[in-house]
């Protein structure tokens, strides 16, 4: 199995311009997970998707943040406009059956807004 | 969202010693899991503890759930230079919507 895949994996983007990160989960996992992680904060949950629905988006910090999942192998999470404090490694984490199981990562993104 | 306080957040000793970090709350959790990251990868899962007081070993690890289910400890015997990485707790909430991660302890063991 070639595990979570992450495009691309590095992005540096000026800010105001339009950042897209995108995932493909484990094939079979029915749950979605993106992570951003900082020194600051550490890991954080952004959003969670069972079944391609979205169940906890209660991390995405504002509206210019935006995640889709059109279909079960496939998620992106968009930011528009980026902001400098944006700058952070972001990770897609898929799971067999839910929350309480066991997230694969990917790789993560690694994202620099100048 | 129920908090976790790991400790200590940084570790530096020497080959064949042995540490704990510790991980806490004032929140139950349903389960506790525990990931180590190495740089420029995905935390990978090493032990998920499910029942209060629950002991679970790997190899020269040692997972504690807290009677409580509140608080975990991970303890590494003769640690190695391999056992360095960022090792990371996340509770799973009771309410069962998401994984809270600790802020992280990162571990370097020196030759």
């Amino acid at each position: 199995d070639a595990g979570v895949i992450q495009s691309p994996r590095h992005e540096v983007t000026e800010m105001g311009q339009e950042v897209t990160l995108r995932c493909k989960p484990i094939s079979g996992h029915n749950s979605l997970f993106w992570y951003r992680q900082t020194m600051m904060r550490g890991l954080e949950l952004l959003i969670y998707f069972n079944n391609n629905v979205p169940i906890d988006d209660s991390g995405m910090p504002e509206d210019r943040f935006s995640a889709k999942m059109p279909n079960a192998s496939f998620s992106t999470l968009k930011i528009q406009p980026s902001e400098p404090r944006d700058s952070a490694v972001y990770f897609c984490a898929s799971s067999a059956k839910g929350v309480g199981y066991e997230q694969f990562f990917g790789p993560g993104t690694r994202l620099t807004v100048l | 969202t129920q908090l976790l306080e790991q400790s200590p957040q940084f570790l530096s000793i020497q080959e064949g010693e042995n540490l704990t970090v510790y991980c806490n709350s004032s929140s139950v959790f349903s389960s506790l899991q525990w990931y180590r990251q190495e740089p420029g990868e995905g935390p990978v899962l090493l032990v998920t503890v499910v029942t209060g007081g629950e002991v679970k070993k790997l190899k020269r690890l040692t997972f504690q759930f807290g009677d409580a289910r509140k608080d975990s400890s991970l303890h590494i015997t003769a640690a190695q230079t391999g056992d360095t990485g960022l090792y990371l707790c996340a509770g799973e909430e009771t309410s069962g919507s998401r994984l809270t991660f600790g802020e992280g302890t990162q571990l370097t063991v020196n030759p």
